[in-house]
């Protein structure tokens, strides 16, 4: 059984480039949250999805957005980068029946120049 | 407000037992966390503890809670150099499974 994955595993982009991460979740989970975690910091959440709606957000501005499609996969999108939005993004899934147990896949880690 | 605190850095001989502390703000947390992330890694559930527990066990670690002055603990015995790595204490108060993280405590375990 496979766990969380996300792709890209690295990624490079430029000042305001717009780019878009991947996670898939376990199996049998439906419930996908991303966090951002800085360079020497804790995991920030960004926000939650379920049932293809975001059901909750933390602080971060609009440019961050995201999708989560029927098969329970989801993307994070992030308009007109800044160089603060440099850090390792993680996605974590959630089973149905046991939503407060998050599982994280290993992280996009993105740099932006 | 919510906030996470831990100590940044602990060492310790292999063999030792490790104790890494945290404390957090919001009484109306119902879930803690401890994460175990390793370099380059994504983050590893270790074991959570409800909030109306005061104690759970899992083979080599030791939860433990004290709900009054909202600090919880977590005991690693005989310790080795496996366990070297970054280990975030998370909380949450919601339902939905937001979970607000410490800042993390690096363990480095010595031959």
């Amino acid at each position: 059984d496979a766990g969380v994955t996300q792709s890209p595993t690295h990624l490079i982009k430029t000042r305001g480039q717009q780019v878009t991460l991947r996670c898939s979740p376990k199996s049998g989970h439906d419930t996908v949250s991303w966090y951002q975690q800085a360079l020497g910091q804790g995991p920030q959440f960004i926000f939650q999805y379920y049932e293809e709606e975001e059901r909750q957000r933390g602080n971060f501005p609009d440019r961050f957005s995201g999708h989560q499609f029927p098969n329970y996969s989801s993307e994070l999108n992030v308009n007109a980068l800044l160089l603060g939005d440099s850090a390792l993004y993680l996605c974590a899934s959630s089973p149905w029946d046991r939503p407060l147990e998050q599982y994280f896949g290993p992280g996009t880690r993105l740099t932006v120049t | 407000g919510e906030d996470v605190e831990q100590s940044l850095f602990l060492s310790v001989r292999e063999g030792d037992s490790s104790v890494i502390n945290c404390t957090y703000t919001d009484s109306s947390s119902t879930y803690l966390y401890w994460y175990k992330q390793e370099p380059g890694a994504g983050l590893q559930l270790l074991t959570y503890i409800f909030s109306n527990m005061d104690m759970k066990q899992d083979q080599r670690l030791t939860v433990l809670l004290n709900k009054k002055d909202k600090h919880l603990s977590l005991r690693i015995a005989d310790t080795q150099t496996g366990d070297s790595a970054i280990y975030f204490c998370a909380e949450s108060s919601s339902n939905t499974g937001k979970l607000i993280f410490g800042q993390g405590t690096t363990l480095q375990v010595k031959p």
